[in-house]
């Protein structure tokens, strides 16, 4: 347990379907993440969180949309995806500074959620 | 373009001691990370090194030659649970972590 919780941990659907991944950290961090892993390839960050803003989102698909609610809790709001969408959806969270990331920032990460697109 | 390149896949016995290479070209260097990640599980800090030189944790040790754009990651006294993959990142310098693709490392008794 990392303190950095995902759910569903697998999920199936086909290109048709809406469904959403959740992310909650307990670890008073204030910068969520979503990545993405595919097998045999470096991950991908998709949208960055700082403070509630969304600062980064690295030209993802709007078929992808974020939700941050509060500095605990993500979304990634899914619909009309395609097969090679298939992949693991990695959250992650890090301490922050309000200026530039001197030190380590180390991420926790969540265990992921393992989505199959039919 | 920016790019981090370490192995594959390596294979290493019960007991050995084996090394784990990471070569990177980026824009700037804010430091670079080593993060290992079991099948199914969350990607785990292990290590972070900004200045040249070996950085030692117990069992892992962590080296930088930032004029040679290279790390590697020392496992001594190998155990079966050390079985994962081992993901290299460095922070460039507009802070932005790049990836390797991760080397997977199998323990063999």
């Amino acid at each position: 347990e990392t303190g950095v919780t995902q759910t569903p941990r697998h999920l199936v659907m086909g290109m048709t379907n809406k469904k959403s991944l959740k992310c909650e950290q307990h670890l008073g961090h204030n910068a969520m993440y979503w990545y993405k892993q595919s097998a045999k390839k470096p991950l991908e960050l998709m949208f960055v969180y700082n403070f509630k803003e969304q600062t980064e989102n690295n030209s993802v698909p709007s078929r992808f949309s974020p939700e941050c609610p509060n500095s605990s809790h993500l979304f990634l709001h899914l619909h009309t995806l395609q097969p090679e969408d298939s992949a693991l959806y990695l959250c992650a969270s890090s301490r922050e500074d309000s200026g530039s990331s001197s030190g380590a920032n180390v991420l926790t990460f969540g265990a992921g959620s393992r989505l199959t697109v039919l | 373009g920016q790019n981090i390149d370490q192995p594959t896949e390596m294979t290493a016995t019960e007991g050995a001691i084996v090394q784990i290479n990471c070569t990177y070209q980026t824009s700037g260097f804010n430091g670079l990370f080593w993060y290992q990640q079991h099948a199914g599980e969350a990607p785990t800090f292990l290590s972070y090194n900004v200045l040249d030189g070996l950085e030692e944790k117990g069992r892992f040790s962590s080296f930088l030659s930032r004029s040679k754009g290279y790390s590697y990651l020392l496992l001594k006294e190998l155990q079966m649970k050390d079985s994962a993959s081992y993901l290299c990142a460095v922070r460039d310098s507009n802070y932005q972590l790049i990836w390797g693709a991760g080397t997977k490392l199998i323990i063999k008794p």
